[in-house]
């Protein structure tokens, strides 16, 4: 079976531009989460989808949004873009939103903003 | 949130050594997973192990829910086991993950 897949890999973007980032989650996962990963930390929680709705949001500004499709795939969208936002971003997804849930990431988008 | 505290930050270590790696969590846990990060970024499930002990190959992990603790024993240690391991709990209350900041392992030939 196919991992987590996520597109594109790698994203060279300048501040003020908007991105779209997509993941594609296991065959059968219905929940989805989004982690932001900056060099030299462990990735930090952005958002968790399940059955299209939004069940958890991290401590992010609202420049940050996402969503998620009746096929369980999502896109991350990042507005007015900044160069911290330069970082992995990683998906994840698991079976159902319970906390018990193993999680299964995607190999990740390397954003840069210049 | 969840403080999750992983040490030693780096280790170098000769190939065939052994090794622990120790992850630390600050509140009761429902989900704990260690992972190994490759070089281009890719979180590899390594255990699933919110309590007990499990051994896959040569890597096994062994949660104490009780004392708020896990490791993450790495034997005969190889080049290709280098890179960064993270451990991440999910608490009873939560949906998401908290990392710990990682442990850099590099194994020289």
């Amino acid at each position: 079976d196919a991992g987590v897949t996520q597109s594109p890999t790698h994203l060279i973007k300048t501040r003020g531009q908007q991105v779209t980032l997509r993941c594609s989650p296991i065959s059968g996962h219905k929940s989805v989460s989004w982690y932001q990963q900056v060099l030299g930390q462990g990735p930090q929680f952005i958002f968790q989808y399940y059955e299209k709705e939004e069940r958890g949001r991290g401590n992010f500004p609202d420049r940050f949004s996402a969503r998620q499709f009746p096929n369980y795939s999502s896109e991350l969208n990042v507005n007015a873009l900044l160069l911290g936002d330069s970082a992995l971003y990683l998906c994840a997804s698991s079976l159902g939103e319970q906390s018990t849930d193993t999680q299964y990431f995607g190999p990740g988008t390397r954003l840069t903003v210049l | 949130g969840i403080q999750v505290e992983q040490s030693p930050p780096d280790l170098i270590l000769q190939e065939g050594a052994n090794s622990t790696l120790r992850c630390n969590f600050s509140d009761s846990v429902n989900n704990l997973q260690w992972f190994h990060q490759n070089p281009w970024g890719q979180l590899i499930n390594l255990f699933y192990i919110p309590s007990g002990t499990k051994q896959n190959g040569r890597l096994s992990a062994t949660t104490v829910a009780t004392e708020r603790y896990s490791l993450l024993y790495i034997s005969s240690s190889q080049t290709t086991d280098s890179g960064v391991y993270f451990c991440a709990v999910v608490g009873y209350n939560f949906n998401k993950f908290y990392f710990g900041s990682g442990t850099k392992l590099n194994v020289k030939p």
